[in-house]
């Protein structure tokens, strides 16, 4: 399957801990997107990456969310000093601009935060 | 904020045809109506979407009303695999403009 791949599926993590999340997009697709989910609730924009750049944050990715994608291919999401507001769903998407109209999603990390 | 309304939940009897609403007053001329779905404890997927002509593929049909100010995603024949939250959005297609997701409608087929 050469769908947008996440890892983990799953994390369960104390109060303060660090997070890290991984998303591997679609191959050849240059945007990558961050959103998270909670329950409920619609899918929030966090960020998003043309290639290696990362051109837009929401005023939701506090101070304490890091994005990168370094060669312009894989990406991570870091969170530091976890709190409980953290835990959601974490969701990473992919398009390719400008032929593609739509963005793939994949499966998502859901983040516990106990 | 999502510029759109929608029902926040809808009953469909299987294979009977599901008709979502969507309202969007506020649409510019640049901007397009997406639709996408999401079963549960799934990524959203993306359905279809059109500016101002319907629009019809292997999953649904689109129908846009002349003044674009609404539109109904239409399922032609629903199966309990439809059962999903479905997420009207209308974007600018120039690709700088992240999907912005509302609360959505879930729809329920039963059997």
């Amino acid at each position: 399957d050469t769908g947008v791949s996440q890892d983990p599926r799953h994390k369960i993590t104390k109060r303060g801990q660090n997070v890290t999340f991984r998303c591997d997009p679609i191959s050849e697709h240059n945007r990558l997107y961050w959103y998270r989910q909670t329950l409920g609730q619609g899918p929030e924009f966090l960020t998003y990456f043309q290639n290696e750049a990362q051109l837009e944050k929401s005023r939701l990715l506090s101070d304490r969310f890091s994005a990168e994608r370094p060669k312009g291919s894989f990406s991570t999401l870091e969170i530091q000093r976890t709190e409980q507001g953290d835990s959601a769903m974490y969701l990473c998407a992919s398009s390719r601009i400008p032929q593609g109209k739509e963005a793939f999603f994949g499966q998502g990390t859901r983040l516990t935060v106990v | 904020d999502a510029k759109t309304t929608q029902p926040p939940s809808m009953d469909c009897a299987e294979g009977r045809a599901a008709n979502l609403p969507c309202n969007h007053s506020t649409i510019s001329g640049n901007e397009y109506v997406y639709w996408y779905r999401q079963i549960h404890s799934q990524g959203p997927q993306y359905i279809i979407h059109g500016l101002k002509n319907n629009e019809t593929n292997e999953m649904a049909s689109l129908i846009i009303t002349e003044d674009r100010k609404s539109s109904t995603l239409i399922l032609p024949h629903a199966t309990l695999r439809d059962t999903a939250v479905y997420y009207c959005i209308v974007r600018v297609l120039d690709g700088n403009t992240p999907l912005v997701f509302g609360k959505g409608t879930r729809l329920s087929v039963i059997a």
